[in-house]
């Protein structure tokens, strides 16, 4: 069974760091490209950014509210994926969802406020 | 950016009847590898999204056969043939041809 668990959200003040990590498992992790989407409270899903693999040399892409303050990265040998989130703003605030698009994971908050 | 616009935004339907949902897309959404990337997903009050159709007309596993998915190029639509009440929620479009990726606002079904 595949299993996606993030872990990592809370509460951050504006302009402060958080590394949400999601550990996979059920999968040939190191094959799979994986992606976070994100959803602030009450509102829709959007797209944060997507990891390739190993292979594909684990070339990263961005959606433009968060390039330059965000990094996806994995660790294949821990079947495990980053994100770190740097210069953190209020409009940050919602659940981070891990996903290979056919499963999620079932998020982490993350609140950026003072 | 892509923008998927669907319709309606609110779908109130009676159980067992048929629903259907709409997207489209700002852009075609055929790759260039003659490839459709449109997906549908449905998010249960308080749950995860769960992929319910994948490159526009594929079911996922799990996914029961009421739902089905058509369309092409920039027009596109969900349809449940008898709706029943575990399928409550608000269904999204995402499109994974052009970056970046984009979902659709949202359709909340809800039972009459």
């Amino acid at each position: 069974e595949v299993q996606l668990v993030e872990s990592g959200g809370g509460l951050v003040e504006p302009g402060g760091s958080l590394r949400l990590s999601c550990a996979a498992s059920g999968f040939t992790f190191s094959n799979t490209r994986m992606s976070w989407v994100r959803q602030a409270p009450g509102k829709g899903l959007e797209w944060v950014g997507r990891i390739k693999t190993k292979t594909d040399g684990e070339t990263t892409d961005y959606a433009a509210p968060v390039k330059g303050r965000f990094i996806i990265s994995r660790d294949d040998s821990k079947n495990t994926l980053y994100l770190q989130m740097n210069s953190l703003k209020t409009e940050d605030t919602a659940i981070y969802y891990c996903t290979q698009y056919s499963n999620w994971g079932q998020g982490t908050l993350v609140t950026v406020s003072s | 950016d892509v923008v998927l616009t669907q319709s309606p935004l609110s779908l109130p339907v009676t159980l067992g009847q048929p629903a259907s949902i709409s997207c489209r897309s700002s852009q075609s959404l055929v790759d260039t590898d003659g490839t459709t990337y449109l997906n549908w997903f449905l998010q249960r009050p308080g749950q995860s999204p769960r992929r319910l159709i994948y490159k526009v007309s594929n079911r996922d596993s799990g996914a029961p056969d009421r739902f089905s998915g058509s369309g092409s190029g920039s027009d596109f639509t969900l349809k449940i043939s008898r709706v029943e009440a575990e399928d409550i929620g608000v269904y999204f479009c995402m499109q994974g041809t052009h970056w970046p990726r984009t979902f659709g606002q949202g359709t909340k079904l809800e039972i009459k």
